[in-house]
Order: structure tokens, then C-alpha cells, then sequence
């Protein structure tokens, strides 16, 4: 069975230092995976995916991540946190053998910028 | 660019009334989705549609929820005798299906009230 755990519920940074959001993921086959971001009162946006190709994906807004099957973990990171990219961010693991319909869901990790 | 839209968007109801939301997917869109999500939740996968035809429903579905696409373009999904519990955000995505993988795109969601 696939799952995803986002390793923090919460992560606060400066305005300008490094973001790093961890995920981990299960799955029995090769999977795809995603990171998507949704600002309060939005809704949910794509950020950058990974479909077995290069394993560094770079996405929207400055941000990419890294997919490392070794450690089955898909972290994401930016180098300088703007205030804009306060939201909570939701990394997403699919089965890319079957139909590639049933996304699951981990439960958020809420990015509080400080200023 | 007209992404997937959701109407209404808010909706406050008395528990034991039905309600209906509708879906706009992005136009030449063939898959659909519903999806449901709690504060501080990830979204919950309800049901999905690939044209016209319903190919998957959650096991979590309670008989009250039914959804239709009937051309395979904008689905509804309608709660009989609403509960308390039913208050949430629902969520509607549509993809493309094809190659190896389909990227859902989401809309901005309708909140639900129970009262």
C-alpha cells in the first residue's frame, strides 16, 4: 500500500533563509510524485511533480525537489523564503503503473515565514 | 486561461437538507474528481470520473453522496440529508488522461456548513 508522511506539521523560517519540507513515501511500484501548495482561502496549485525522469525537478516559484529512492523521500526546498510563499504545502504520491488516478495525500506542513 | 471552477463556493445549511455543488473541469479535460478535506487535513478522495462513466467510488462514500457527469463535461455531486459531520471543503480536480502520468489540476473548492 502506498502512503506519504510529511515529517513536519509545522516549519518556520526567516524571510531570505533556505525552506526544506520533508517527505516520505511508500509504494510498491514506481511511483510519481507530487508537491502541491494551497494559500489560505485558495485553492490547491501545482508546484512540481516527478514521473521518472530527472530526479531533481524544478517547479513554480523558485522551488524544487529532490527524489531519492534510496531514502524513498522527496524533499522540498527553495533557497530564500519570501513571505509570499507563507501556505500550507501537501506532498502527494500516485502508482504510475495503474490508472495514475488515486492520488494519497499527506497531512500538510504549514510554512510560516517570519519576517 | 479557464481553469476548473467550483460553484457556489460557500454554502451554509441546515443538517437533513440535500445540496448540490457543480464542477467545471478545464475543457478538454476527460478526467474528473471529487475530493473532500478537513481543516488541517490533506483532501480525501470521493469518486472520479473518466468521460461520462463513474470508475471509482471511495469505500468512505456514504449512500447519501451521489455524483453524476452525465455529457462528460461538468459533474455534480449532491449530499442527501446533510449532517454535521458533513461539513468540510469539497474539492473538484480534472486531468488529461494519457502518457505516464495525468496531472490533476484543482479548483477553488466549495466550504460546506452544517448547522
Amino acid at each position: 500500500a502506498q502512503s506519504v508522511t510529511q515529517l513536519d506539521s509545522h516549519v518556520s523560517v526567516s524571510e531570505g533563509t533556505p525552506v526544506l519540507l520533508r517527505c516520505n513515501y511508500s509504494s510498491s511500484y514506481s511511483p510519481s510524485l507530487f508537491w502541491y501548495v494551497q494559500h489560505p482561502n485558495k485553492g490547491l496549485q501545482l508546484l512540481l511533480k516527478y514521473t521518472s525522469a530527472a530526479t531533481l525537478v524544478k517547479g513554480i516559484n523558485g522551488f524544487e525537489a529532490e527524489f531519492k529512492k534510496s531514502e524513498t523521500s522527496f524533499h522540498l526546498t527553495k533557497p530564500s523564503a519570501h513571505m509570499s510563499d507563507a501556505a500550507e504545502y501537501f506532498c502527494v504520491v500516485s502508482d504510475s503503473w495503474g490508472s495514475n488516478y488515486q492520488l494519497i495525500w499527506g497531512a500538510g506542513t504549514k510554512l510560516i515565514i517570519k519576517p | 486561461d479557464t481553469g476548473v471552477s467550483q460553484d457556489p463556493r460557500h454554502k451554509i445549511t441546515k443538517r437533513g437538507q440535500n445540496v448540490t455543488f457543480r464542477c467545471d473541469p478545464i475543457s478538454e479535460h476527460n478526467r474528473l474528481y471529487w475530493y473532500r478535506q478537513t481543516l488541517g487535513q490533506g483532501p480525501e478522495f470521493l469518486t472520479y470520473f473518466q468521460n461520462e462513466a463513474q470508475l471509482e467510488k471511495s469505500r468512505l462514500l456514504s449512500d447519501r453522496f451521489s455524483a453524476e457527469r452525465p455529457k462528460g463535461s461538468f459533474s455534480t455531486l449532491e449530499i442527501q440529508r446533510t449532517e454535521q459531520g458533513d461539513s468540510a471543503m469539497y474539492l473538484c480536480a480534472s486531468s488529461l488522461a494519457g502518457g505516464s502520468t495525468d496531472t490533476q489540476y484543482f479548483g477553488p473548492g466549495t466550504r460546506l456548513t452544517v448547522l
